[in-house]
């Protein structure tokens, strides 16, 4: 069936790049997703890609997209302690399909 | 433009109860979507509404329902309340049906059975 896998956690020091990975086994979306969760909130759009684009940059974050491999991946440039959240990736199909999260944690 | 908005923000109730769940979309958004998040479960798909349809529907028991209006608001019903249907149920909006549009999100709706 449809599946979408994250690893859990990503530790990282503030300043430098965090690389958040997502692997997928369907692809029939036109869009596939990054969105961020902060404790107690709701789920944030972060940033998308349209499933016949490679990359895509939007200020610090670039999103890069192997439909071969079907591997989609977040690079936070200059990560800083307010990036600390969960970030989850989600598509491929005509219902949102989410991976388990990736808890990204930001240390001075 | 106002984003999407769910009421009540947080729920109390009890076992046996049942609970209606309010989504307003986005203005001009027809499609909304339902999601349970749970620790256990992570993210799970409940329903998908269009054009006041429901096109798709995910793996939950009978006692989740929903319906949407013509002005595109959508309602989630749980009927006789269980301890693990505690959650944080979430509602999504787009112009068209999911996986050709983007999906937005409103802040939830916290649900806690007692």
């Amino acid at each position: 069936g449809e599946d979408v896998e994250q690893s859990l956690f990503l530790s990282v020091r503030e300043g430098d790049s965090s690389v958040i990975n997502c692997t997928y086994t369907d692809s029939s979306s036109t869009y596939l997703y990054w969105y961020k969760q902060e404790p107690g909130a709701g789920l944030q759009l972060l940033t998308y890609i349209f499933s016949n684009m490679d990359m895509k940059q939007d200020q610090r974050l670039t999103v890069l997209l192997n439909k071969k491999d079907k591997h989609l991946s977040l690079r936070i440039a200059d990560t800083q302690t307010g990036d600390s959240a969960i970030y989850f990736c989600a598509g491929p199909t005509d219902k949102l399909i989410f991976g388990t999260g990736t808890r990204l944690q930001v240390f001075p | 433009k106002a984003g999407v908005t769910q009421t009540p923000r947080y729920l109390i109730k009890t076992r046996g109860q049942q609970v209606t769940l309010s989504c307003s979309p986005i203005s001009g958004h027809r499609s909304v979507s339902w999601y349970q998040q749970t620790p256990g479960q992570g993210l799970q798909f409940l329903f998908e509404y269009f054009s006041e349809t429901q096109r798709n529907k995910g793996n939950f028991p009978g006692r989740f329902s929903g319906r949407q209006f013509s002005n595109s608001r959508s309602e989630m019903n749980v009927s006789t309340l269980e301890l693990g249907d505690s959650a944080l149920y979430l509602c999504a909006s787009s112009p068209h049906p999911t996986g050709g549009d983007i999906q937005y999100f409103g802040a939830g709706t916290r649900l806690s059975v007692l």
